[in-house]
């Protein structure tokens, strides 16, 4: 059974830092791209950053201006994001996700969600 | 980036009643366009990708339909289970954006 278990959110002041986690299990992690997509209170779905299977290539959304780093740890099978110079709206839940196929360029959809982490940013 | 447009955001509808939700690209996307559901505090469900390619588990009165830029989702008899927030999600290009989403109420 695949499984994403997320940990690493909570609550952090204006300017600060969080790394988010994500680890992987039942499936072979290391042969699958990756991605964040994060959802702002009330709000859609927004795609924040993708990354091949070994890490050699990562992708963000226009909006994010370098703020965000994705990374990877095939050895402990966990993807990361790392956010710095938080702002009250990237208070939002994020959600990793896994490609359903394992090319980043096969245009594939997410077919497995982790469970979400809220990440509040506040003063 | 490739802007999606969904449409309505939201609506009201009854058990049985047959409900159509349309997501337009901004560009042609091909066939690479995903339906998910959402419940309220739950993470998105895949349901369809490649436009009509239903996943695993997922009942047969969901069907997807479209090409280049307009793109539906059908659910023929609308059950209990299917109130939710529904997202069209285009696949072509590398920042995989959404659709705003439509949430389907009870009437």
């Amino acid at each position: 059974e695949v499984q994403l278990l997320q940990s690493g959110g909570g609550l952090v002041q204006p300017g600060g830092s969080l790394r988010l986690s994500c680890a992987a299990s039942g499936f072979t992690f290391n042969t699958y791209a990756m991605s964040w997509v994060r959802q702002a209170p009330g709000k859609g779905l927004e795609w924040v950053s993708a990354i091949t299977n070994d890490g050699a290539g990562a992708y963000y959304a226009v909006s994010l201006k370098g703020q965000f780093t994705i990374s990877r740890d095939n050895s402990k099978n966990t993807l990361f994001l790392q956010m710095n110079g938080l702002r009250a709206e990237d208070s939002a839940v994020y959600y990793c996700a896994k490609f359903q196929t394992p090319a980043l360029t096969a245009r594939g959809a997410f077919d497995y969600w982790g469970q979400g982490i809220l990440v509040t940013v506040s003063s | 980036d490739i802007q999606m447009t969904q449409s309505p955001s939201s609506l009201s509808a009854s058990i049985g009643d047959r409900v159509i939700i349309t997501c337009r690209a901004s560009q042609s996307i091909g066939s690479y366009l995903s339906w998910y559901q959402q419940k309220p505090g739950k993470a998105p469900n895949l349901l369809i990708n490649s436009t009509s390619t239903l996943q695993s588990g997922v009942p047969s009165r969901f069907s997807g339909s479209g090409s280049g830029t307009d793109f539906t989702l059908t659910i023929s008899s609308l059950q209990p289970e299917d109130f939710a927030t529904y997202y069209c999600q285009q696949s072509y290009a590398l920042a995989r954006t959404f659709g705003r989403g439509t949430k389907v109420e009870v009437k």
